[in-house]
C-alpha cells in the first residue's frame, strides 16, 4: 500500500540553525511528492513538490529532493527563522487514483526560538 | 499559487442543528475537491472526495448521511454537518484539485484555511 513516514516532533531549534525533516514513503510506481506547511489555526499551504526521481523542489529557502533509491523526500532549510515555526506535512499523491488523492504523513511540528 | 477559500472560518452551533461549510476555488476551476477533518495535533483525515456534478465518494467509516457534500459548480463544494453533536467538533479543511493548463504535471491540491466547528 501507500504510506508516508515522517520524523516525530516537536523539533526545537534556534534561529539560523539548519533544519532537516525526514520523510520516507512506500508506494507502487512513482508517486508525486509534496511538502505542505500549516501555521497555527490555518489550513495547509503547498511549500514545494517534485513529480519524478531526482527532481528538487524549492521554495522560501526550503528544499527537498525526490530520492527514488532511498524512497525519501527530506525537507531542508539552511537557516530557519522564528516565522518558520509550524507543522510540516509530507505527502504523496496516490498512484492509480484518478481523483489524485493525497496520502499524508503524521506531520512534524517545528519550533524555532529566538 | 491558487487560492481556495472557506466560509465560515469558525462556527458555534447547538447540538442537533445543521451547519453548512462552503469551499470555493477562487481563480481556477476544480472538478474535484476534498474534505478533511483534523483533530488537535494530528494529521488530516480524508472524509470524502467531491466531484462536480456527481455524488461524493466517502472514505470508510464516514457517514454519508451525516456529512452531506454537494459539488454544484466547478468552483464550489459544500459540506453540511447534519444533526451535529459535540463529537463532531473539529477543524474541517477542504482542498481543490488544480490540474492547470499543462495537464498532470501541474496537478496540485490547494487547501482552504479551514473551518473550526464547535458543537455545544
Amino acid at each position: 500500500g501507500n504510506s508516508v513516514t515522517q520524523m516525530e516532533g516537536p523539533v526545537t531549534l534556534s534561529e539560523e540553525a539548519f533544519l532537516t525533516i525526514n520523510c520516507t514513503y512506500t508506494a507502487t510506481g512513482y508517486p508525486s511528492l509534496f511538502w505542505y506547511v500549516q501555521y497555527p489555526g490555518e489550513g495547509l499551504q503547498l511549500l514545494l513538490k517534485a513529480t519524478k526521481a531526482d527532481d528538487k523542489g524549492s521554495n522560501k529557502g526550503f528544499e527537498a529532493t525526490y530520492r527514488k533509491e532511498t524512497t525519501s523526500f527530506h525537507l531542508e532549510k539552511g537557516s530557519v527563522q522564528v516565522s518558520d515555526s509550524a507543522v510540516y506535512f509530507c505527502a504523496l499523491r496516490i498512484l492509480g487514483d484518478s481523483w489524485g488523492k493525497l496520502q499524508f504523513g503524521a506531520g512534524t511540528q517545528v519550533v524555532v526560538t529566538p | 499559487g491558487a487560492v481556495v477559500s472557506q466560509h465560515p472560518s469558525w462556527v458555534i452551533c447547538k447540538s442537533g442543528t445543521s451547519v453548512k461549510i462552503e469551499c470555493r476555488s477562487l481563480d481556477f476551476q476544480a472538478t474535484t475537491m476534498f474534505w478533511y477533518r483534523q483533530f488537535p495535533k494530528q494529521s488530516l483525515m480524508l472524509m470524502a472526495t467531491s466531484n462536480e456534478g456527481s455524488k461524493a465518494t466517502y472514505e470508510q467509516g464516514v457517514e454519508k448521511d451525516k456529512f452531506l457534500i454537494n459539488h454544484a459548480s466547478l468552483t464550489l463544494s459544500t459540506l453540511t454537518v447534519t444533526s451535529a453533536h459535540p463529537e463532531d467538533s473539529s477543524f474541517y479543511i477542504c482542498s481543490a484539485r488544480d490540474l492547470g493548463l499543462a495537464g498532470l504535471s501541474t496537478d496540485t491540491q490547494y487547501f482552504g484555511p479551514g473551518t473550526r466547528l464547535t458543537v455545544l
